[in-house]
């Protein structure tokens, strides 16, 4: 299956700034999305990556909280702006692609954020 | 709704006892169903999978069969290893409104001593 590579692995920021996670894939892939994993639970989808339009949030997200880029097949980019605290958690990126070989969704290793 | 619910751990073992986790869901279409794991200080990696009802998923002696009737998926394994310490998460997708979406459990963590 492909290999989808996160950075930065974690950070630690001050509240009130924005931080960007970029997600690579080393294939193409149709579909790209972003979770979130707080602290000690699961995992909660923000938002499915659309390549070369508007991401799609699900409830409780929004774009202006958590923009989101995919300018090509194998790229995204998920920032959090604006951080408090309650944002200290592990984000991250999934890919699959319906009709290959990467039929089941495949993850990076996420990006664990501490916001201070 | 859609959802997902894991029995909750911790569930503690001694190595090569049984082991079961138990999952059930709520979804609309025909979901497909699966298991992730989470080692420590890693992502999730798909551990097994099932598409349709009374398919068996099975890796690394785990083994689940999705069951319609009692719309169950239970991970299973007969002999744990130390090396299974992890979180186990069950999910699902293929529902309606949602196919290529994945909804989590709430996850079951695995400790596993020798």
């Amino acid at each position: 299956s492909a290999v989808i590579s996160q950075k930065p692995s974690r950070d630690i920021c001050q509240r009130g700034t924005s931080l960007t996670i970029q997600c690579q894939v080393d294939s193409q892939v149709t579909m790209m999305f972003w979770y979130r994993q707080q602290p000690g639970q699961s995992l909660t989808l923000i938002a499915t990556a659309n390549q070369g339009s508007e991401a799609t949030y699900e409830s409780g997200f929004v774009i202006d909280k958590f923009p989101i880029s995919r300018p090509n097949l194998t790229f995204s980019t998920l920032t959090v702006s604006n951080m408090s605290p309650e944002d200290s958690s592990i984000y991250l990126c999934s890919a699959l692609d319906p009709g290959t070989v990467n039929t089941e969704a495949f993850f990076g290793q996420g990006t664990r954020l501490t916001v201070v | 709704g859609n959802s997902v619910t894991q029995m909750e751990g911790p569930v503690t073992l001694s190595e090569e006892a049984f082991l079961t986790i138990n999952c059930t869901y709520t979804a609309t279409g025909y979901p497909s169903l699966f298991w992730y794991v989470q080692y420590p200080g890693e992502g999730l990696q798909l551990l097994l999978k099932a598409t349709k009802a009374d398919d068996k998923g099975s890796n690394k002696g785990f083994e689940a069969t999705y069951r319609k009737e009692t719309t169950s998926f239970h991970l299973e394994k007969g002999s744990v290893q130390v090396s299974d310490s992890a979180v186990y998460f069950c999910a699902l997708s293929g529902f309606s409104g949602g196919y290529n979406k994945l909804i989590f459990g709430a996850g079951t963590r695995l400790a596993v001593h020798p």
